[in-house]
């Protein structure tokens, strides 16, 4: 069954740098998503994009995010400027119609 | 506004009892409704949608649009049950899906 890839599994970085997280959504799949997940808390929307463009996205998403399909197979997240508060597991779903896909996610610690 | 609430956010049951996990929506559309679950350390993945009409697991889920409830019921609950489960609506317009708060399941031996 095909599944949705994330990479890196587990990301650290230093506060104020810039983070790329990557995802591979399943091939035949329109819609994107990312979600947060802070540890011990529930699951977070982010943002949505479909046909090369946001769709939607939630107040989480502010300017420090972005997100880019910059090829046919890759969907990633961007964030430009880590804070203590950004760690967290980052999930990347797809979806053809319904329903959604998740990656195993990518655990980002900020320190 | 869509939201999903799941008034639990921990549920704890003896290993052979019943379960049931609540979830109620409010939606001005036709949602579609889903139960994911994730257990430790592992992505959240699809348990059921309320158009299959099917069990896993063990586990069903009723679509009630006079209540607009969607709760996850398990008859006999088993210990590799004890996870996070999340109830989550997707609406027509933009594959949206919104995710509720979780309930963490516990199953007692």
């Amino acid at each position: 069954e095909p599944e949705v890839t994330q990479t890196p599994s587990h990301q650290v970085t230093q506060m104020g740098q810039e983070v790329i997280l990557r995802c591979v959504p399943i091939s035949n799949h329109l819609y994107f998503y990312w979600y947060r997940q802070i540890l011990g808390q529930k699951v977070e929307f982010l943002v949505s994009f479909y046909n090369n463009e946001i769709s939607e996205k939630s107040e989480i998403f502010d300017d420090q995010f972005s997100v880019e399909r910059p090829d046919g197979s890759n969907f990633t997240l961007k964030i430009r400027s880590t804070k203590l508060e950004d760690s967290a597991m980052y999930f990347c779903a797809s979806s053809g119609r319904s329903p959604l896909h998740f990656g195993n996610g990518t655990r980002l610690t900020v320190t | 506004a869509q939201r999903v609430t799941q008034p639990e956010k921990l549920l704890s049951v003896f290993k052979g009892a019943p379960v049931e996990l609540k979830c109620n929506y409010s939606y001005s559309g036709s949602p579609e409704l889903f139960w994911y679950v994730q257990y430790s350390r592992q992505r959240l993945q699809l348990l059921l949608r309320h158009i299959s009409r099917e069990s896993i697991k063990g586990f069903t889920a009723d679509l009630n649009k006079g209540e607009t409830s969607f709760h996850l019921k398990k008859p006999f609950a088993q210990e590799e049950d004890s996870a996070m489960y999340y109830c989550a609506l997707s609406t027509g317009t933009g594959n949206q899906f919104y995710f509720g708060t979780g309930t963490s399941l516990t199953v007692i031996p």
